[in-house]
C-alpha cells in the first residue's frame, strides 16, 4: 500500500485558519473512522492531536479539528500560533490490521 | 506518568540482526496494544510492526514482514522488536508507541524517544 497523500507544505500567518488534507482510499481512509493525526516538531517526539477522525486527547487544543469526508481525511488548525509550526502526519488503520501513514506536511508560520 | 524507554543507536551490518527493546512503565502492559514505527534520514514516519494487548496477534508493513517479529513480554513490561536480515534501507531512527486502546489500530498516544539503528558496512 502505498502512503497518504498529503501536501508537502502549507503556511498561514498568525492567527488564520490553515487546513491539511491526507488522501488515501476505500482501503483505508474510506473503510473505517480510525484516522488519527500527529504534530511532530523537530529533535521531538511526535505528538497524537487526532484520534478516530476527530475527537482530541486530553490537553490537546480546540484549534486542532478533524473531518472526513469519503477517502479523505482532514486537519484543520485554528488562531494560527508560532508553536505549531511543526510537520504534521496523518495515518488510518486499513482492514487488513495495518497502518499506514501519510507523507507529512511541514507547517509554517509566516 | 506513562515513560516509553528505548536504548540508544547501535550498528549493524547488511545481513545481520538485531532486538529492539522497549520497557514501560506507567500504565498497565497488558491492557494496551503498542507499535513500532520508524523515520528513516529526511523522511516521513512509517509504521513498521503492532501488536494487541495480548500479544496474541501481530501486525506487519510489507517492508518488513518475514524479516521482523514483534512480541510483549509481560514480566519485565518490554517490547521487542527482533530484526533479521537487516538491509542498508532499514537504517532509521525506530520509535516504540503506545495505542490508545487494548486493541490495534495505530492511534498511538505515547512514544518513546527512539533507538537509532544503522545498518552498513
Amino acid at each position: 500500500q502505498s502512503a497518504l497523500s498529503q501536501p508537502a507544505s502549507v503556511s498561514g500567518s498568525p492567527g488564520q485558519s490553515i487546513t491539511i488534507s491526507c488522501a488515501g482510499s476505500s482501503g483505508d481512509i474510506g473503510a473505517y473512522d480510525h484516522v488519527s493525526w500527529f504534530q511532530h516538531h523537530p529533535g521531538e517526539v511526535p505528538r497524537l492531536i487526532l484520534y478516530d477522525v476527530h475527537y482530541r486527547p486530553s490537553g490537546i487544543s480546540d484549534r486542532f479539528s478533524g473531518s472526513k469526508s469519503g477517502n479523505t481525511a482532514s486537519l484543520t488548525i485554528s488562531g494560527l500560533q508560532a508553536d505549531d509550526e511543526a510537520i504534521y502526519y496523518c495515518n488510518s488503520y486499513t482492514p487488513s490490521g495495518r497502518v499506514i501513514f501519510g507523507g507529512g506536511t511541514k507547517l509554517t508560520v509566516l | 506518568e506513562v515513560q516509553l524507554l528505548q536504548p540508544g543507536g547501535v550498528l549493524v551490518q547488511p545481513g545481520g540482526s538485531l532486538k529492539l527493546s522497549c520497557t514501560v512503565s506507567g500504565f498497565s502492559f497488558g491492557s494496551y496494544a503498542m507499535g513500532w514505527v520508524r523515520q528513516s534520514p529526511g523522511k516521513g514516519l512509517e509504521w513498521v510492526s503492532g501488536i494487541d494487548a495480548t500479544g496474541k496477534r501481530t501486525f506487519y508493513s510489507e517492508s518488513v514482514r518475514g524479516r521482523f517479529t514483534v512480541s510483549k513480554d509481560f514480566p519485565t513490561k518490554t517490547l521487542f522488536l527482533q530484526m533479521t536480515n537487516l538491509r542498508v534501507e532499514d537504517t532509521a531512527l525506530y520509535y516504540c508507541a503506545k495505542d490508545r486502546l487494548l486493541l490495534w489500530f495505530g492511534s498511538f498516544d505515547s512514544w518513546g524517544q527512539g533507538t537509532q539503528v544503522s545498518v552498513s558496512t
